[in-house]
């Protein structure tokens, strides 16, 4: 099956400065790559995805990149603010045809540093 | 997005006895996920609920022990049987939604086995 990791599984930067976190996956058939970020005691909350058409997306602040023949993909923090701080999850679509569930990677905790 | 709603919140259980775990979605959807997350750890997929079909187990899980049903197109439960302590987790459901494939998640029901 499927196999994510995700790196680093802490992150702490200055407010202000930039966060990336990065994933890797095994499947090449794989076509769908969304971020989450989960806040203590709360469900995960989509906050960019990408799919393997497409080599970045961008909204505002928080951008993603993907690179398929590297099997990687990676998140993009600018500017961070304390209200970014949280555990945020990659995940990977399985393509099984139609919509499939998600393998997640094991989680970074980004901590924002005033 | 879809709207979830996931019942009970919480509960703590008995060791030896089963919790049923519903989730109601406020459009009809064809495919809706379950997945747990032990404490501190990352989100894993159990299972797909299928409409009208057996759901389909993802590999270390089940039947007999996480029963589920998919009545319609709006509804299902996740049921945890005979409870031990390493089944305290949060339990999710998950649809994905719409054309975009973006994944929403119900607010979690957290489970704790005495």
């Amino acid at each position: 099956g499927e196999n994510v990791e995700q790196h680093p599984s802490t992150l702490s930067v200055q407010e202000g400065d930039s966060a990336v976190i990065k994933c890797t996956y095994s499947d090449s058939a794989s076509n769908y790559f969304p971020w989450y970020k989960q806040e203590l005691g709360k469900r995960p909350q989509l906050i960019i995805d990408i799919r393997s058409n497409v080599g970045e997306k961008k909204d505002q602040r928080i951008a993603v990149t993907l690179n398929k023949t590297a099997k990687h993909f990676s998140l993009h923090i600018t500017e961070t603010q304390p209200e970014d701080s949280a555990v945020y999850f990659c995940a990977v679509s399985f393509s099984r045809g139609g919509a499939d569930g998600l393998t997640f990677g094991k989680g970074t905790h980004l901590i924002i540093q005033p | 997005s879809a709207v979830i709603s996931q019942k009970p919140s919480r509960d703590i259980c008995q060791r030896g006895t089963s919790l049923t775990i519903q989730c109601q979605v406020d459009s009809q959807v064809t495919m809706m996920f379950w997945y747990r997350q032990q404490p501190g750890q990352s989100l894993t997929l159990i299972a797909t609920a299928n409409q009208g079909s057996e759901a389909t187990y993802e590999s270390g899980f089940v039947i007999d022990k996480f029963p589920i049903s998919r009545p319609n197109l709006t509804f299902s439960t996740l049921t945890v049987s005979n409870m031990s302590p390493e089944d305290s987790s949060i339990y999710l459901c998950s649809v994905p939604w719409g054309a975009q494939y973006g994944y929403t998640f119900g607010s979690g029901t957290r489970l704790t086995v005495v």
